[in-house]
């Protein structure tokens, strides 16, 4: 069974980074590419980028460069981003999600990430 | 970037219903396109990939349609556990739909 487990919700101070973790089993991680994606409370979904198990080659959407850094650990299976000078606008759920071709076929739980002083 | 419109907003139904959800691409997608499922508090489910393959596991109840620029998913005999929000996705740079809030009547 494929199974995504993310780490535990975050109270940041406005300024600061964050890193969040996202273990994996039930597959071969290094066979595919890991996604994060971003939802404010009521609000759509959006891309943020992707990382390759195998190698950890990356590709980001061009709204979260500079802000989110991706990288895996394949001795562990886990994906993680960090995500730096972290402001309000980044409050919201991350989520990881497994991607096949291009959609995302197994998600984590999210993750809330709260940016407050 | 290729954008998605998303219809309707909200939908209102009853049990036993069929509903239909639509998603419009701003360019042709070549049936690039996911549908998901998101239950409140919870994450989104994949129901649907390549417009018209059902994943794994989901109620067959579900299915995808459309071509082009136009796609839609359609849910036969509403249940009461297919009240969620619904979201479509293209493939080509990995956007998202605006969602529709799926209630009973």
């Amino acid at each position: 069974e494929v199974q995504l487990q993310q780490s535990g919700a975050e109270l940041v101070k406005p300024g600061a980074s964050v890193k969040l973790s996202c273990k994996t089993s039930g597959y071969t991680f290094s066979n595919y590419y890991m996604s994060w994606l971003k939802q404010m409370p009521g609000q759509n979904i959006e891309w943020i980028g992707n990382i390759y198990g195998g190698n950890g080659g990356t590709g980001y959407n061009q709204k979260f460069k500079g802000k989110a850094t991706l990288t895996v650990d394949k001795s562990s299976s886990t994906a993680y981003m960090d995500l730096s000078s972290l402001t309000s606008e980044d409050s919201a759920v991350y989520f990881c999600a497994r991607t096949n071709n291009y959609y995302f076929d197994y998600w984590g739980q999210g993750v809330m990430v709260t940016v407050s002083s | 970037d290729i954008q998605m419109t998303q219809s309707p907003a909200s939908l209102s139904a009853s049990l036993g219903e069929t509903v239909t959800i639509e998603c419009r691409a701003s360019e042709d997608i070549y049936n690039g396109l996911a549908w998901y499922q998101q239950k409140p508090g919870k994450s989104p489910q994949l129901l649907i990939y390549n417009a018209n393959s059902l994943h794994t596991g989901v109620p067959s109840r579900f299915s995808g349609s459309g071509s082009g620029t136009q796609y839609s998913l359609k849910i036969n005999s509403l249940q009461s556990e297919d009240v969620a929000s619904y979201f479509c996705q293209q493939y080509y740079n990995w956007t998202f739909g605006g969602g529709t809030k799926l209630e009973l009547k």
